[in-house]
């Protein structure tokens, strides 16, 4: 089975850079690492995904492990709009499914 | 462009009703999807379709059935409702491959009482 392991709830202050991490230790070598977050009473959103290399989009950075076993999912001035649960999975290439595990609650303090 | 819109927002069952979930998509995607999120919980794949013409089952299909209508619209059917099944249930559309981002709609809040 996919299955990735989060903190379940971090916090930061805002304008401050936040660290969200992820192991993914059963990933094999062409699953695709998503990130996405859910804000209260809203479906999930996408942030970012990437393969192999570092991934920069206007929303955050994704830094993948050279082993590919983890990954940190950068923002980079933490705003109160970022306060979501923050969800990291992978697409199975085998099972052709994606799986979201329980995710990080990020909390964003003024 | 609406993205994915998901019919209707609220509803409330009683055990052994059935009910259709809708849901449609005006991307033009290929693969649709179905999840549940249970309170605190992050979601679960309950059945998905790669392409129009076929469906698939995914970590929790018991108790569901879905119908892909046409490449627009991807129904879930709950044929007996049962209180194990009062969610949230949200659909997703993707252009292809599961690479490509899920975009999702903004959920069917379920009660079965």
């Amino acid at each position: 089975d996919a299955k990735t392991t989060q903190p379940n709830s971090m916090e930061s202050n805002e304008e401050e850079p936040v660290h969200l991490p992820c192991n993914h230790s059963t990933i094999s070598g062409t699953d695709y690492i998503h990130w996405y977050r859910q804000l209260p009473s809203q479906g999930p959103e996408y942030v970012i995904h990437g393969l192999t290399s570092n991934v920069n989009n206007r929303m955050a950075s994704l830094a993948i492990a050279e082993d590919r076993k983890s990954s940190t999912l950068i923002l980079h001035r933490a705003t109160l709009r970022d306060a979501a649960v923050y969800y990291c999975n992978y697409f199975n290439n085998a099972g052709n499914m994606l799986t979201f595990g329980g995710g990080t609650r990020l909390m964003v303090k003024p | 462009n609406a993205g994915v819109t998901q019919t209707p927002k609220f509803q409330v069952l009683k055990t052994g009703q059935s009910m259709t979930l809708q849901c449609a998509q005006d991307m033009n995607h290929n693969s649709m999807y179905w999840y549940r999120q249970d309170p605190g919980m992050g979601l679960r794949l309950i059945y998905y379709s790669a392409s129009e013409g076929t469906t698939d089952k995914g970590e929790v299909p018991n108790g569901y059935n879905v119908s892909r209508l046409n490449k627009r619209e991807f129904s879930l059917r709950l044929e007996s409702a049962a209180p194990s099944q009062t969610s949230v249930y949200f659909c997703a559309s993707t252009p292809d491959r599961l690479a490509y981002e899920q975009y999702f709609g903004p959920g069917t809040r379920l009660t079965v009482t």
